[in-house]
């Protein structure tokens, strides 16, 4: 069984400034797949990125980047010049492929103007 | 392009009581899972329908059924509600072949059960 575990429930960064949101999880597969989800207040989630786990590149897209620390089983969210509309809920979740996403309960993301 | 659509976005219903709710996936997509999320909890995994079969079902009871439609829309049914079946119940759609945890979602139902 795949587990993710998001321990931060609330976070705030000031607008244009750096924000790391973390995530642990646990899984006995060698082959899986990390991702990071965000849902706005409109509700419908988006994907933000995504690392496979075989990959030891850490998995970038715009001002969105992981830091994957395999053999931590860490995968945290690095959210650099946050924007207002980043404001929402992340969250974290994995697959091993075959499997569907479990989700971690996610971290509200506050941006202060 | 439409994305997913799901309907009806929120529905009050009384305990014992029966619903249904909709989903058209987005286009090109033919596989559609469904979640429930709980107020401040994550979405969990109720099942997951590909070619009018169900493929993958998560630790849901009976009460909850599914159905796909030729044009690969899908139902959720919830029979016999209770008061913990208040969720927002997320539709999300993908390619069966496609990436591994690339989900569309709609934008969501409500469910009120009182």
């Amino acid at each position: 069984a795949q587990t993710v575990t998001q321990s931060q429930p609330e976070m705030s960064v000031q607008e244009a400034e750096t924000v790391t949101l973390s995530c642990t999880y646990d899984t006995s597969e060698s082959d899986y797949y990390l991702f990071w989800y965000k849902q706005p207040p409109s509700r419908q989630m988006i994907l933000v990125i995504r690392q496979e786990a075989y990959k030891q590149q850490n998995a970038t897209e715009n001002r969105f980047s992981v830091n994957f620390q395999k053999a931590a089983k860490s995968f945290s969210l690095k959210i650099s010049d946050s924007q207002l509309g980043d404001a929402a809920m992340y969250f974290c979740a994995s697959s091993s492929g075959n499997t569907p996403l479990v989700f971690g309960k996610g971290t509200r993301l506050s941006v202060i103007a | 392009d439409a994305g997913v659509t799901q309907s009806p976005t929120h529905l009050i219903k009384t305990r014992g009581q029966q619903v249904t709710l909709r989903c058209s996936p987005k286009s090109g997509h033919d596989t559609v899972s469904w979640y429930q999320q709980a107020l401040g909890q994550g979405p969990q995994f109720i099942f997951q329908y590909y070619e009018e079969e169900e493929r993958q079902r998560g630790n849901f009871p009976d009460r909850f059924s599914g159905h796909q439609f030729p044009n690969y829309s899908s139902e959720l049914n919830v029979n016999a509600l209770l008061l913990g079946d208040s969720a927002l119940y997320l539709c999300a759609s993908s390619r069966w072949r496609g990436r591994t945890g690339e989900l569309f979602f709609g934008e969501g139902s409500r469910l009120t059960v009182l």
